[in-house]
Order: C-alpha cells, then structure tokens, then sequence
C-alpha cells in the first residue's frame, strides 16, 4: 500500500514569488507520481506526471516536480507565481499495475496568491 | 485522454432520499471509479467499477449506501442512498486508460437537507 504526506494544508503567496509545495511518498513498490491542480468549483485537472526517466518534469504553466527516489518526494516549484494559479493542489502516487492500480492522494494544499 | 460528463453537476436534497449519478466517458474504458471529496478533504475511494461484474468497495463503503452500475464500456452511476446530511460531498467519476494517470468529470456537489 502506499501514502501520501502533503505537510502544508495552505501556502499563502505573493505573486511573482517563487513557491513550493511539498509532498512525501510511501510505498515498498516503484510508483508513479501526480500532481493534481482542483480550481474553484471544478473537477481535478492533471498538472504534471512522473511515470520514468527524468526526474524532473514540467507543465506548459511553469510548474515542475522533481523525483527524489532517495528522500520519497515530489515537491511542486514555480519560480513565479500568479493570481490565476490559487487553487488546491493534490499529491497522488499509484503503483505499476495498470488501469486497475488505485491513485492515493494527499489532503491537499491551498495556495493562496495575492497581490 | 478521456473526457468525462458527469450529471448532475450539483443538487441539493432531502434527507432520506437517494441521489443517482451518472458518469459518461467519450471512449471505452476498463475500469471506472468513484471517489468523495467531504468539504476541504481530499479524495476518498469509494469504489472500483468494471463492466460485467460487481463493483469493489474501499473500507468503510458498502453497496447498500452506494450502489453502483456498470452496464457498458463508457457509462456508469452512482446512487447515493437514504443521504443524511453527513453524504454531503463532492462525488467525483474518474477512469484510466492505457496510461497510468487518471481522469475526472468535474464533480457532482451534493448537498443534503
């Protein structure tokens, strides 16, 4: 079974400020890694994916995750943030069993961006 | 990808009615889910949903309180029985393709009265 730990519930910001959002994995299996963005009022948007090789990867939106196999994580950075990017955020991680592998989540973090 | 339509988008009900959901995909999928997300939580597994057999329930779930129907390859429901104002939630539909990440509908917000 694997485990989800975001450690901040909500990362107030500045915008044009650099932010990271963290987020802890437990698993005793290889897993594949999620971030998940949820706006206001709407569903869960996939902002970026860690499935192999590279361990860092990026969103068209300027987000990137890096894959730490050593230290179990997969922080979210953006050097610079915007008004546009306030919603939750969910860490996600699933093992290599296919479609019929269950995503586990983290509880999420608010970030908040003012002017 | 996949792109989900989920209805109702959100409703408010009476205690002790049921509420049925329904989850349509735009292409053929194996395997369907269904997850809550109670106010400020994160998501919850409810359910695992495969065509031609009963769904898998998570811990804390039961096929009384959350029917479920799979009747083809791109369509599902979910029912929410005898709601009480603790079923408040968001319900969300999700499936996986041949990729490992998952996809959503936007979310059913239900609101018992």
């Amino acid at each position: 079974a694997q485990s989800v730990t975001q450690l901040d519930s909500q990362v107030p910001v500045f915008e044009e400020a650099p932010v990271e959002l963290r987020c802890n994995y437990s698993s005793s299996v290889s897993v594949y890694l999620f971030w998940y963005v949820q706006y206001p009022n709407q569903g869960l948007q996939l902002l970026l994916k860690y499935l192999s090789g590279s361990t860092l990867v990026e969103s068209i939106n300027g987000f990137e995750a890096e894959f730490n196999k050593s230290q179990t994580s997969f922080h979210l950075r953006k050097p610079s943030v915007h008004i546009s990017d306030t919603a939750e955020y969910f860490c996600a991680v699933s093992d290599h069993t296919g479609t019929a592998s269950k995503l586990t989540f983290g509880t999420g973090t608010r970030l908040q961006v003012t002017l | 990808s996949a792109v989900i339509s989920q209805k109702p988008s959100r409703d408010i009900c009476q205690r002790g009615t049921s509420l049925t959901i329904q989850c349509q995909v735009d292409s053929q999928v194996t395997m369907m889910f269904w997850y809550r997300q109670q106010p400020g939580q994160s998501l919850t597994l409810i359910a695992t949903a495969n065509q031609g057999s009963e769904a898998t329930y998570e811990s804390g779930f039961v096929i009384d309180k959350f029917p479920i129907s799979r009747p083809n390859l791109t369509f599902s429901t979910l029912t929410v029985s005898n709601m009480s104002p603790e079923d408040s939630s968001i319900y969300l539909c999700s499936v996986r393709t041949e990729s490992p990440e998952a996809f959503f509908g936007q979310g059913t917000r239900l609101t018992v009265v």
